[in-house]
Parts: C-alpha cells; sequence; structure tokens
C-alpha cells in the first residue's frame, strides 16, 4: 500500500514565524502536491511538483513556497505565518503515467495565534 | 478552467435509507472523475473513479456513481446506508491526459443514523 506521511498532526505557530510542513511518501510517485481544507471551501490546491527540483503554482499559491529536493519528500513552507493560514493542509502523491489515483497524507492541523 | 458543484452540503439519514450524492462539473473536454470519503479523523481515500468505459462505476463498500456526460454529472450512490457511512465525501474531477491535477468540490457531509 501506498503510504504518505505528514511530520506533524497538530501544529500550533505563532504570526510571523516561518513555517515548514513535511511530506514523505514510500512508493517513487513522480507528482506531489500540498492542499489546504477548509470547512465549506473543499480542498484547494496549494503547490504540486512533478519532478524534483520542479513546482508548480495551483489555486492559492499566496503566502506559501515549497521545496522538493528529493523524489520521496515535499515540503510546504510558510514564510510568515499569518491567523488566515489556520487551517488542515494535506499532501498527496500519484503516479505520473496513466489515469491516477492521488494517494494522501493524514493531514497537518495548524493552528495560528 | 474546471471547476465542481456538489449541491447537498449536509445530508442526515438513517440506516437503510437510500442515497445519491450529487456532483456536476463544468469543463469542454474529456474529464476523469473521481469520489473520495473521508471518515471522522482518518486520511481522505478514494471510494471510486471513472476514467472512460462503462459509464456506472462501482466502488469500495458497495457505492457506485453514474457518470453522465450530456449532464456533466457523476453523482454517488448507496442503496442502503450504515451508521459506518458517516464521512464527508468528495468529487473531483481533472482533465484527461493532464499529470493528475484535481479539481475539488466542497463537500458533502454525511450523517447516517442507528
Amino acid at each position: 500500500d501506498v503510504k504518505v506521511t505528514q511530520s506533524s498532526r497538530y501544529l500550533v505557530k505563532r504570526t510571523g514565524e516561518k513555517v515548514f510542513l513535511e511530506c514523505v511518501q514510500d512508493m517513487d510517485h513522480e507528482n506531489m502536491f500540498w492542499y489546504r481544507q477548509d470547512p465549506g471551501l473543499g480542498l484547494r490546491l496549494i503547490y504540486f511538483s512533478y519532478d524534483v527540483k520542479m513546482k508548480e503554482k495551483g489555486d492559492i499559491p499566496e503566502g506559501y513556497s515549497v521545496s522538493r529536493e528529493k523524489k520521496e519528500r515535499f515540503s510546504l513552507i510558510l514564510e510568515s505565518a499569518s491567523t488566515n493560514q489556520t487551517s488542515m493542509y494535506l499532501c498527496a502523491s500519484s503516479e505520473m503515467t496513466g489515469p491516477d489515483t492521488q494517494y494522501f497524507g493524514p493531514g497537518t492541523r495548524l493552528t495560528v495565534l | 478552467a474546471q471547476s465542481v458543484s456538489q449541491h447537498n452540503h449536509h445530508v442526515i439519514l438513517s440506516e437503510a435509507a437510500s442515497l445519491e450524492l450529487g456532483c456536476n462539473y463544468s469543463y469542454g473536454g474529456t474529464v476523469n472523475l473521481f469520489w473520495y470519503v473521508q471518515y471522522p479523523g482518518q486520511h481522505l481515500q478514494l471510494l471510486l473513479k471513472y476514467f472512460s468505459g462503462d459509464p456506472l462505476v462501482k466502488g469500495i463498500k458497495g457505492f457506485e456513481a453514474e457518470f453522465i456526460k450530456s449532464k456533466f454529472s457523476f453523482n454517488l450512490r448507496k442503496p442502503s446506508v450504515q451508521w459506518s457511512d458517516t464521512a464527508e465525501y468528495f468529487c473531483a474531477v481533472a482533465p484527461s491526459g493532464t499529470a493528475s491535477k484535481l479539481t475539488f468540490g466542497t463537500g458533502t457531509r454525511l450523517q447516517v443514523t442507528l
């Protein structure tokens, strides 16, 4: 089975702090994704990556950046956390070729005070 | 760009009742369609998917969905729900041939009562 893990289930940070969210997948998937999930808004794509050192903006990239130095690891960075970034963050991965299914991690619930 | 609408935000059903959750999408080309489910405290997981062929697809736990191209719809159905089906359900769409960039609906929270 595909396993996608995220470094923390719960995280509390203060406004202005730099925040790192880590995601690791163990299935050698080319594609990796970061979403945020908010009540009534569903999942919204922040960034995705289809290869090491490659990244593309999703629908809501403002205030976020990403890093993919190794194939299995995809990091989401909040350079200066703000209260409106309080949310559930989900990481996912998928294969590059063919019709593909995304596999999700358990999520990190981030609270910015 | 594609979009997805889920009309039911919160559905409450008694056990054994039949379920149908609506999903409509907006996109001019060929699409891949998905239903994901998130049980309380668990991660999002795939329920079923449609890529091509038979428009009636069957997924896990007795769920099925029918792709009606003329209506741009992909409704989720289950003849008889169980208490364990209590969860949030998300419809998602991706243009065929793209690198799996999904667009999700806003989700439907299903509550099944005993």
